[in-house]
């Protein structure tokens, strides 16, 4: 599986913009890069994904660069509830869809 | 659309003792996975579900655990003669699968185990 690099922990305040980045340098093309969110003692919740293009929705953004090794969730305003794990997955559209692979993903704290 | 469900949210067991866990997906979806997290980590693939069929296993599936979809709805998790190292939270997922598709999976809160 193409792996994904992000920063342990970013810190943000409350009704700011937020940009947490996520490096794969190694995507392929029928990869789709996919972000999960999980907050304290919940299960993960889907936030977006795309493959090519940049994408939106009411939840937030996601900016996929050019040559698609790296891309940024963006999350318009910050509010405290969106203090969570965010995960970066690259899933494939081949065969191997069925699983996603997690890794640490980066612990976003919101200052009020 | 009323989630994914898991039953119980929590499972306190002595070692050695048998548990089973059970998983109700979105009623549309093929597709049901199971995962397994510990504290700090990102959750582990360990099976998933098309329909009734069990069309891949993690090797962190040791022989102890089965996982069942009898009818292509809920599906349960056992784990026998558990061990301290099962202690984890066990999420459940469910997805709807269509040819070229690559649909976001859908998370349960998931079935927090402890082993005494």
């Amino acid at each position: 599986d193409a792996k994904t690099t992000q920063p342990n922990s970013m810190e943000s305040n409350e009704e700011e913009p937020v940009h947490l980045p996520c490096n794969h340098s190694t995507i392929s093309g029928t990869d789709y890069i996919h972000w999960y969110r999980q907050l304290p003692s919940q299960g993960p919740e889907y936030v977006i994904h795309g493959l090519t293009s940049n994408v939106n929705n009411r939840m937030a953004s996601l900016a996929i660069a050019e040559d698609r090794k790296s891309s940024t969730l963006i999350l318009h305003r910050a509010t405290l509830r969106d203090a969570a794990v965010y995960y970066c997955i690259l899933s494939s559209s081949g065969g191997s869809n069925y699983k996603l692979t997690f890794g640490k993903g980066t612990l976003l704290t919101v200052n009020p | 659309d009323t989630g994914v469900s898991q039953d119980p949210r929590h499972k306190i067991t002595k070692r050695g003792q048998n548990v089973t866990f059970r998983c109700d997906p979105i009623s549309e979806h093929n597709r049901l996975y199971w995962y397994r997290q510990t504290l700090g980590q990102g959750p582990e693939f360990l099976t998933y579900f098309q329909n009734e069929a069990q069309l891949e296993k993690s090797r962190l599936l040791s022989d102890r655990f089965s996982a069942e979809r009898p009818k292509g709805s809920f599906s349960t998790l056992e784990i026998q003669r558990t061990e301290q190292g099962d202690s984890a939270m066990y999420l459940c997922a469910s997805s709807h699968h269509d040819r070229g598709g690559n649909q976001p999976q859908h998370f349960g809160d998931g079935t927090r185990l402890s082993i005494l």
